[in-house]
């Protein structure tokens, strides 16, 4: 089946440093990613939508200048938490969309968890 | 009130037990996802459904389209089946997911 890898699974930061969060498809081409985040006991919470080759776009209330993404190629999205701070300690989730999907697919990465200190 | 409702939200059961987890919608939805988080944060999807049932192992899921309503049953529970369920849907011409809140389940031996 479809495998989505994140990288790292975990990481540990101090306040106002920058930390990237990289999410790949490892055996299929993905024109779109999402990136999530999930606050503890809660659901997902879209935070971006991510295509190749264009800018993200954002939902409301998710700052692009404070989590920057890029789309590099077919199987590689990255998301950049700029001058982290404690309150963005949080679970980020990709998912992937196949290229060549026929149908409403999402192929989930295994997260990372980030703590700013 | 919330697009995806999950009821019940916290479910304790014994092993060898039948789960009903259910889910219900308000908006007009392409496909309906169930998927499970365990404890360590990742999540797998389970089944994709635009319409009637899927079976997957001790794993079966419905949809009714008309009554906006799925539910996912786990048949003869195992403790290793303790997680958290969530419900999501794909509303119309769009890729983005709408989650429940998800359903914790836990099961003891």
């Amino acid at each position: 089946g479809a495998v989505v890898s994140q990288h790292p699974s975990w990481v540990i930061c101090k306040s106002g440093t920058s930390v990237k969060i990289e999410c790949r498809s490892l055996d299929f081409q993905a024109t779109t990613m999402f990136w999530y985040r999930q606050f503890p006991k809660q659901s997902l919470m879209l935070m971006a939508t991510s295509n190749e080759g264009s800018k993200a776009t954002y939902e409301q209330g998710v700052e692009k200048d404070k989590f920057l993404i890029n789309h590099a190629s077919l199987t590689l999205s990255t998301l950049t938490v700029t001058s982290a701070h404690p309150e963005d300690s949080s679970f980020y989730i990709c998912s992937s969309i196949p290229r060549l999907a026929t149908s409403y697919e999402q192929y989930f990465g295994p997260g990372t968890r980030l703590t700013v200190t | 009130k919330n697009e995806v409702e999950q009821s019940p939200q916290n479910l304790t059961a014994q092993e060898g037990e039948f789960i009903t987890i259910n889910c219900s919608y308000s908006v007009g939805i392409s496909a309906l996802h169930w998927l499970q988080q365990h404890p360590g944060g990742g999540i797998v999807s389970l089944f994709m459904l635009s319409s009637g049932k899927k079976k997957h192992g001790r794993l079966i899921a419905t949809i009714n389209i008309q009554e906006k309503h799925s539910s996912l049953h786990i048949t003869a529970s195992h403790p290793r089946d303790s997680a958290v369920y969530i419900c999501a849907v794909s509303s119309y011409n769009t890729d983005k997911l709408i989650f429940g809140t998800g359903t914790r389940l836990q099961v003891f031996p």
